[in-house]
């Protein structure tokens, strides 16, 4: 099985400022289709998880440009430029590549 | 617009039985492939099963396999997963999602005498 490794696994930041999430995967998530399915998700508290980020660098539908993500192979950045308060929650990295998905630890944001 | 709607959910004993169901609107179901995936109470996601759109193909994790069985029904944009002999370690919520982009609300199951 592909493990996802995140760090930090909790990021205290304040408003306004940037964050970054990092996902280390145990092998490289590259798939024979040339794809790298590596996707980023958002759950919020008592909400179900949301994808901000799929194959790497690719918005979601509604997702605000502030989110960004990038990588390449088994390194992997999830990047916030300017913290909002809605952005309060848990952050996970997940990998599409091969069976069985897997999903990072997670990773809790939290407003300083 | 794209919905998932679990249902199915609640207590059950241990190595009793739960089937789970998420009704799809919004998208054309049967051209995708669906997973349910769970959450342990204050823990991270855990894949737990995927079928393909036609139903033909079917994928499980090693901690369900054998007991969990995903299913679909495409002419109700129905996704099922029966779920037997029960543990204390499925309590979980189960979520079914579109790939990783549309989730449902999720499911609550507890596993408990």
């Amino acid at each position: 099985d592909i493990v996802m490794t995140q760090t930090p696994l909790s990021s205290p930041v304040t408003l306004g400022q940037p964050a970054s999430i990092s996902c280390r995967s145990s092998q490289s998530l590259v798939h024979s289709d040339g794809n790298t399915y590596l996707n980023w998700l958002q759950q919020r508290p008592g909400q179900p998880p949301r994808l901000l980020i799929y194959k790497i660098s690719n918005r979601f539908s509604g997702v605000p440009d502030r989110f960004s993500g990038s990588g390449a192979g088994t390194d992997f950045t999830l990047k916030i430029s300017r913290v909002e308060a809605e952005d309060v929650g848990v952050y996970y990295c997940t990998q599409a590549t091969q069976l069985p998905y897997t999903f990072g630890q997670g990773t809790k944001l939290e407003i300083k | 617009e794209v919905q998932l709607l679990e249902s199915g959910g609640g207590l059950v004993q241990p190595g009793g039985s739960l089937r789970l169901s998420c009704a799809a609107s919004g998208f054309t179901f049967s051209s995708y492939a669906m997973n349910w995936v769970r959450q342990a109470p204050g823990k991270g996601l855990e894949w737990v099963s995927t079928i393909s759109g036609s139903g033909g193909s079917a994928y499980y994790a090693d901690s369900v396999k054998g007991r969990f069985t995903i299913s679909r029904d495409n002419s109700k944009d129905t996704l099922y997963l029966q779920m037997n002999s029960l543990r204390a370690e499925d309590t979980a919520v189960y979520y079914c999602a579109e790939g990783v982009g549309v989730w449902g609300q999720g499911t609550l199951v507890i596993v408990s005498s």
